[in-house]
């Protein structure tokens, strides 16, 4: 089955600083990757997602890179703020099913 | 809409017991996930639903776990018996085909169940 692996676990930065989150899936055929934003209690909600026919996606301060020769994928938040301290998730689904396979995710913390 | 709902939000039960949590997805969304989030694990797909059909329960952890879903609008997981193991923060999600068909995932709020 999918395997998908997050770097780092934990991280730290400070306001208006960049943070990158990457990921790794090991099923070639899966074919859409998502983001999810947990804040500490909530659900997990969606805050970006890619296809694996688009190589980079933008959404304001959020962006998403995809290479899937390397099979990896990144999220990239600039101009950070105390609000986007959270847990991130990244997730592939496989190319024949719907499941989601989540990374283990990643502590934002950033601080003012 | 009110989202995806799930009850109770909290669970405190004994070893042993049989704990039934719910699921109330979007109306209109044909999916159904349930997941099961720990610290040591993570977030986990234990089952998941098409128009009410199992497709994959693959990551359902033993035979003490089972899910139904009767209707498009009611889903329950039951443990029974359940161990202190089993404690950690169960979440419901639906899915209804949108745009180009992958369609977003929406998180119910949870149920935290903590098994004495």
């Amino acid at each position: 089955g999918e395997n998908v692996e997050q770097h780092p676990s934990t991280l730290s930065v400070q306001e208006g600083d960049s943070a990158v989150i990457k990921c790794t899936y090991s099923d070639s055929a899966s074919n859409y990757f998502p983001w999810y934003k947990q804040e500490l209690g909530k659900r997990p909600q969606l805050i970006i997602d890619i296809r694996s026919n688009v190589g980079e996606k933008k959404d304001q301060r959020i962006a998403v890179t995809l290479n899937k020769t390397a099979k990896h994928f990144s999220l990239h938040i600039t101009e950070t703020q105390p609000e986007d301290s959270a847990v991130y998730f990244c997730a592939a689904k496989g190319g024949s099913n719907y499941k989601l396979t989540f990374g283990k995710g990643t502590l934002l913390t950033v601080n003012p | 809409d009110a989202g995806v709902i799930q009850s109770p939000r909290h669970e405190v039960t004994e070893m042993g017991q049989e704990v039934t949590l719910r699921c109330k997805p979007i109306s209109g969304h044909d999916y159904l996930f349930w997941y099961r989030q720990t610290m040591m694990r993570g977030l986990e797909l234990l089952i998941y639903f098409n128009n009410n059909v199992p497709i994959d329960d693959s990551g359902m952890p033993e035979d003490r776990f089972s899910a139904k879903m009767p209707n498009a609008s009611f889903s329950t997981l039951k443990i029974q018996p359940s161990e202190p193991r089993d404690s950690a923060v169960y979440f419901c999600a639906s899915r209804g085909l949108a745009g180009l068909g992958f369609g977003e995932q929406f998180f119910g709020p949870g149920t935290r169940l903590t098994v004495l």
